[in-house]
């Protein structure tokens, strides 16, 4: 059993359109991490969230902390083909410090 | 800085064979992490350490995998006797005390066993 689940699996859409990522789980994080991964290179943190309700903004990426702290939201606005790839959330169990990834939204964008 | 430096890239080994592979971490940073990745699926923990104590390992590394941080410094994991379930990327991090707020990870080894 997966500790964090996150949905679609796969998400293929055309340059412009939004979509959304959603991170779930039945144990409370501390915080929790996203990530996006290219072929070939190790994931990239995009942001952390530690506030239950907290929502944080990268340019066209928002990213959203349940109320509860069990899931996780990202949100893409007018998606671009360099937007493309693996895109993982993560958070510390129990608290402590090593990370428990999801398993992960394969994302294509295409024009 | 240049940032969590993993070598080799690639490497291809045959069945049985033990096989190394290092990390470079940031220099400030006191935590060091080895990940285990298989296509498309999100990393797996496999152990960490602290300076140059190995904190925690995960059961899913056998008595086959090793891996050492001498002297706080860069890591080494190796893999003796490797077998095709083997296979997979290996990915180092790195991070400040304050783990569970972000980790820098490296480029990862592509391990293949034939």
């Amino acid at each position: 059993t997966q500790l964090l689940e996150q949905s679609p699996q796969f998400l293929s859409i055309q340059e412009g359109e939004n979509l959304t990522v959603y991170c779930n789980s039945s144990s409370v994080f501390s915080s929790l991490q996203w990530y996006r991964q290219e072929p070939g290179e190790g994931p990239v943190l995009l942001v952390t969230v530690v506030t239950g309700g907290e929502v944080k903004k990268l340019k066209r990426l928002t990213f959203q902390f349940g109320d509860a702290r069990k899931d996780s939201s990202l949100h893409i606005t007018a998606a671009q083909p360099g937007d493309t790839g693996l895109y993982l959330c993560a958070g510390p169990p129990g608290g402590g410090n090593k990370l428990t990834f999801g398993t992960g939204t394969q994302l294509k964008v295409e024009l | 800085d240049t940032g969590v430096s993993q070598n080799p890239r690639h490497k291809i080994t045959k069945r049985g064979q033990n096989v190394t592979f290092r990390c470079d971490p940031i220099s400030e940073h006191n935590r060091l992490y080895w990940y285990r990745q298989t296509l498309g699926q999100g990393p797996e923990f496999l152990t960490y350490f602290q300076n140059e104590a190995q904190l925690e390992k995960s059961r899913l590394l056998s008595d086959r995998f090793s891996a050492e941080r001498p002297k706080g410094s860069f890591s080494t994991l190796e893999i003796q006797r490797t077998e095709q379930g083997d296979s997979a990327m290996y990915l180092c991090a790195s991070s400040l005390l304050q783990g569970a707020l972000g980790y820098t990870f490296g480029s990862g080894t592509r391990l293949t066993v034939v």
